[in-house]
């Protein structure tokens, strides 16, 4: 089964709306969790990463208050895309694991903004 | 800066027969971990293979194997016997010892198997 759980799967939305995303991991503690984006016939870029109880480390070009990543527990990472606009139309996916253990994936949260 | 590159933009094979997609990486660590991830159609990633580089061994799973050339920095996959459900692209990716985990990724493979 999942052991990352990720959450819408599919959103539309209106330009200007904010949109949330959740990455639950299921059978263990994430103090780390990954936010990448893909776009159409792409790789994922990873544009974040999330340390539980931290503030987040954002990529180069990845704007931070656009994109509000929290990491309030062990299981639980979101990810808000403020004021979204078509552009940011894309495929987002979480990730949660460590260095020595492979990455489990959420299954992706496909946004499109209206 | 540490880079993945795949230079097989697309492949195709027959069901049943083998094929390898080539993956090539760069990095200044010595210890770090290299993958090879599945994408269907559904956008769920997969992990298909990891192999540890201070490991000589060749990783195997099942019909999957790797060729780690660590001298080259060259870790191909081999699908043996290649099954319609193989059809996806795949991602080579490396997670840098130095680093907190995150997955640096190829452009990726897309793999078409024809029945």
């Amino acid at each position: 089964g999942a052991v990352v759980s990720q959450h819408p799967s599919w959103v539309i939305c209106k330009s200007g709306t904010s949109v949330k995303i959740e990455c639950r991991s299921l059978d263990f503690q994430a103090t780390t969790m990954f936010w990448y984006r893909q776009f159409p016939k792409q790789s994922l870029m990873l544009m974040a990463t999330s340390n539980e109880g931290s503030k987040a480390t954002y990529e180069q070009g990845v704007e931070k208050d656009k994109f509000l990543i929290n990491h309030a527990s062990l299981t639980l990472s979101t990810l808000t895309v403020t004021s979204a606009h078509p552009e940011d139309s894309s495929f987002y996916i979480c990730s949660a694991g460590t260095r020595t253990q492979p990455q489990h994936f959420g299954d992706g949260t496909r946004l499109s903004i209206l | 800066a540490q880079t993945v590159t795949q230079s097989q933009p697309e492949m195709s094979v027959q069901e049943a027969e083998t094929v390898t997609l080539s993956c090539t990486y760069d990095t200044s660590e010595s210890n770090y971990y290299l993958f090879w991830y599945k994408q269907p159609p559904s956008r769920q990633m997969i992990l298909v293979i990891r192999q540890e580089a201070y490991k000589q061994q060749n990783a195997t799973e099942n019909r999957f194997s790797v060729n780690f050339q660590k001298a080259a920095k060259s870790f191909s996959l081999k699908i043996s016997d290649s099954q319609l459900g193989d059809t996806a692209m795949y991602f080579c990716a490396l997670i840098d010892g130095g680093s907190q985990g995150n997955l640096i990724f190829g452009k990726g493979t897309k793999l078409s198997v024809k029945p």
